[in-house]
């Protein structure tokens, strides 16, 4: 099964900051790749699919990118609703692995 | 707009199993994914359901302890575990596949607990 590397697991930034996290999966996984952020007690929202394709709603200073086996989930200014954890998830076939997630703080 | 309706919270004794529903308000046809959360930890796929054929398959942590069912007559699924632990206490949710849209049921929290 195709492992999904999620990192950092956490961090803390300002804000206003560039924000990056990374996924790097075991094996290629075409562009079958999303992003969800999960707010404490609540359901996962999702953010990203195809890599960079933004889900309805959600506000552009986020975005995805990379190919074959690494990807990136950008926040381009670090609002202070945007504390939450992150989670990759590969879609291209079962088992839809998720990463391990990032916690993002406010510094 | 397609929604996921769960069923409500269980408490199960250890050894014990819990079958934990998700209704979709609209027929698409669209599979059914099962994910669990136990407390502080995160996302874990566990398996899938074709709701039209009823085919399905699991995670290999789940083979055998779990097995998802659904009765397209009512667009409803469902997922059992068997054998329940303590580490079985988690929220559980149903969910589609992200290359369709943003559709995950509230959440089901299992508690298992002697």
């Amino acid at each position: 099964d195709v492992q999904m590397a999620q990192s950092p697991s956490s961090l803390s930034a300002s804000v206003g900051e560039r924000v990056t996290i990374t996924c790097r999966a075991s094996q290629g996984i075409s562009d079958y790749l999303a992003w969800y952020q999960q707010k404490p007690g609540k359901v996962p929202r999702l953010l990203i699919y195809r890599i960079s394709t933004l889900h309805s709603g959600v506000p552009s200073r986020f975005s995805g990118s990379g190919s074959g086996t690494d990807f990136t989930l950008t926040i381009s200014s670090l609002q202070p609703e945007d504390v939450a954890t992150y989670y990759c998830q590969k879609y291209d076939r079962v088992p839809l692995t998720f990463g391990g997630g990032t916690k993002v703080e406010i510094k | 707009q397609v929604h996921l309706v769960q069923s409500g919270a269980e408490v199960k004794k250890p050894g014990a199993s819990v079958k934990v529903s998700c209704k979709a308000l609209a027929n698409t046809g669209w599979f059914f994914h099962w994910v669990r959360q136990a407390p502080g930890q995160g996302l874990e796929w566990m398996g899938w359901i074709d709701p039209n054929t009823g085919a399905s398959g699991y995670a290999q942590k789940f083979q055998g302890r779990v097995t998802m069912t659904r009765d397209p007559s009512i667009s409803t699924a469902y997922m059992e575990v068997n054998r329940l632990t303590s580490d079985d206490t988690a929220v559980y949710y149903c969910a589609r596949d992200p290359g369709l849209g943003d559709y995950w049921g509230q959440g089901t929290l299992v508690t298992v607990s002697s």
